[in-house]
């Protein structure tokens, strides 16, 4: 079955360490994103690779890495230097007009 | 630059009640509008989207959503629902002439309440 995976789905981690999210899809799509999500604030795109060995910093990419040395992968670094790094992590690809987005089932990261 | 604003943040309706949930959006270009459901520590699916033609569309489990280019909105309708509708709902546009780009309102929790 296609789709994308997103691995683990909890992760803990003390203050001060980098830490990285996996996101992995098999559904052929060339534009992969990053999403954060916290309550009441929706979805807030951390970055986004249109092509292989591409990226662009989306709206909140301060304390965050990527790359995008494969298609299928679009792992997500949070950084040490991320003020506020506890949150639901989104991943999502998508393909063709319209831009629908497929996301994975995310990873809720907790910093303390 | 585009703008999405979901006018409720909880709606509580009963089961086999009808709801609306409300989404406006405020935009300088043409835009794809799309409605995506979240169930608890998961993540989004799409439920339904408008590219063009219809302006009426329907999901498979009963939603639809009307898209009024005059009153830029969105909302999404069923006029019945189930417990298993319990789920946070987020708006969202991507401008035409950017389809790299995808705005999203900040959710409608909806509460069904027996």
């Amino acid at each position: 079955d296609g789709g994308i995976t997103q691995s683990p789905k909890y992760l803990f981690r003390k203050e001060g360490q980098n830490v990285t999210l996996s996101c992995e899809q098999n559904l052929n799509h060339d534009a992969m994103y990053w999403y954060r999500q916290d309550p009441g604030q929706g979805l807030r795109l951390i970055y986004y690779s249109q092509i292989v060995n591409d990226f662009q910093k989306g709206d909140i990419a301060e304390g965050y890495s990527v790359s995008r040395e494969k298609k299928e992968s679009f792992p997500l670094t949070v950084t040490s230097a991320q003020k506020n790094p506890t949150a639901f992590y989104l991943c999502a690809s998508s393909m063709g007009t319209g831009n629908e987005k497929y996301f994975g089932p995310g990873t809720r990261l907790t910093v303390t | 630059a585009q703008s999405v604003t979901q006018l409720d943040s909880q709606v509580p309706v009963f089961e086999e009640a009808p709801v609306e949930l409300r989404c406006n959006y405020s935009s300088s270009v043409s835009v794809y509008l799309f409605w995506y459901v979240q169930y608890p520590n998961q993540g989004l699916q799409l439920l339904l989207k408008y590219l063009s033609g219809s302006t009426l569309v329907e999901s498979i489990n009963g939603f639809e959503a009307e898209f009024n280019k005059s009153q830029t909105s969105f909302h999404l309708r069923k006029p019945s629902v189930h417990i298993s509708d319990t789920a946070e709902y987020f708006c969202a546009v991507t401008p035409m002439n950017r389809d790299d780009k995808i705005i999203f309102g900040k959710g409608t929790r909806l509460h069904i309440l027996p």
